[in-house]
C-alpha cells in the first residue's frame, strides 16, 4: 500500500501526558499537511511543511502543539500536557506541487483519546 | 476568512433516490474546490477537484458542479454503499495550498 499512513491509530492518554504521532507520506510527495477533526466538523488545518521547511501553522495551533518533519520525508506532531479539549482525530495529507494537481491525499488518522 | 457551508447536514435516501448536496463558499480568490468522502472513524478519501465555474466531474453514480458561489454533488440512483459523510473544501490561489473544510453532509442510503 502506497497511500498516507499514520501511527497509532488509536491513543489514549491521561491529562497532562505528552504524546507523539507520526505520518508517513506518500512517496515523493513533498507537502505535508496536519489537520485535527472533532465529531461533527470538517478537518482544521493545523499545519504545512513544504519538504523539511514548516511554512504555516494555524493560529489554532497552541504552544504545546509543535511539528517536524526531519529531512523532509515522515512527520511528527508532539502534544505537551495533553488537555481534554485536544481529545480528536489528528489527520495528516500529502500532495505533490508538481503532480496530480497539488491534490492532498489523507491518511486514516490517529484518534486522540484525553483522559 | 474564508468560509463553506454544506447544506443539509444529514440526508436520508432510498435506494435509487437521486438527489444533491449543496456547498456554498466564499473564497478571496478559488484556487479550487474539492469533494471527499469519509466514512466512520476513517481519513477522507478523495473524489474531484473543480477549477472553474461550469466544471463539471462525473465518477460511478457522482457528478460534481461548480458556479461561482456555490458547488453540487449530484447523486444518481444511490446504493447503500454511497452511504457516507460528504466533504466539501477550498483552496485559495494565494499563499499556501491549505485547505479550508465545511462541516459535511451525512449521507444514508436505505436499502
Amino acid at each position: 500500500d502506497t497511500g498516507v499512513s499514520q501511527n497509532p491509530r488509536h491513543k489514549i492518554t491521561k491529562r497532562g501526558q505528552n504524546v507523539t504521532f507520526r505520518c508517513d507520506p506518500i512517496s515523493e510527495h513533498n507537502r505535508l499537511y496536519w489537520y485535527r477533526q472533532t465529531l461533527g466538523q470538517g478537518p482544521e488545518f493545523l499545519t504545512y511543511f513544504q519538504n523539511e521547511a514548516q511554512l504555516e501553522k494555524s493560529r489554532l495551533l497552541s504552544d504545546r502543539f509543535s511539528a517536524e518533519r526531519p529531512k523532509g520525508s515522515f512527520s511528527t506532531l508532539e502534544i505537551q500536557r495533553t488537555e481534554q479539549g485536544d481529545s480528536a482525530m489528528y489527520l495528516c495529507a500529502s500532495s505533490s506541487s508538481r503532480i496530480s494537481g497539488d491534490t492532498q491525499y489523507f491518511g486514516p488518522g490517529t484518534r486522540l483519546t484525553v483522559l | 476568512e474564508d468560509q463553506v457551508t454544506q447544506s443539509p447536514e444529514a440526508l436520508r435516501l432510498q435506494e435509487g433516490e437521486s438527489s444533491s448536496l449543496n456547498c456554498s463558499y466564499t473564497v478571496s480568490g478559488l484556487r479550487g474546490l474539492f469533494w471527499y468522502r469519509q466514512d466512520p472513524g476513517k481519513g477522507p478519501e478523495f473524489l474531484f477537484t473543480l477549477y472553474s465555474a461550469g466544471e463539471e466531474k462525473e465518477k460511478e453514480r457522482l457528478k460534481a458542479t461548480l458556479t461561482k458561489k456555490e458547488s453540487f454533488l449530484h447523486i444518481t440512483a444511490p446504493k447503500p454503499e454511497d452511504s457516507a459523510t460528504y466533504l466539501c473544501a477550498v483552496q485559495r490561489n494565494s499563499g499556501y495550498s491549505t485547505l479550508t473544510f465545511g462541516k459535511g453532509t451525512m449521507l444514508l442510503v436505505s436499502p
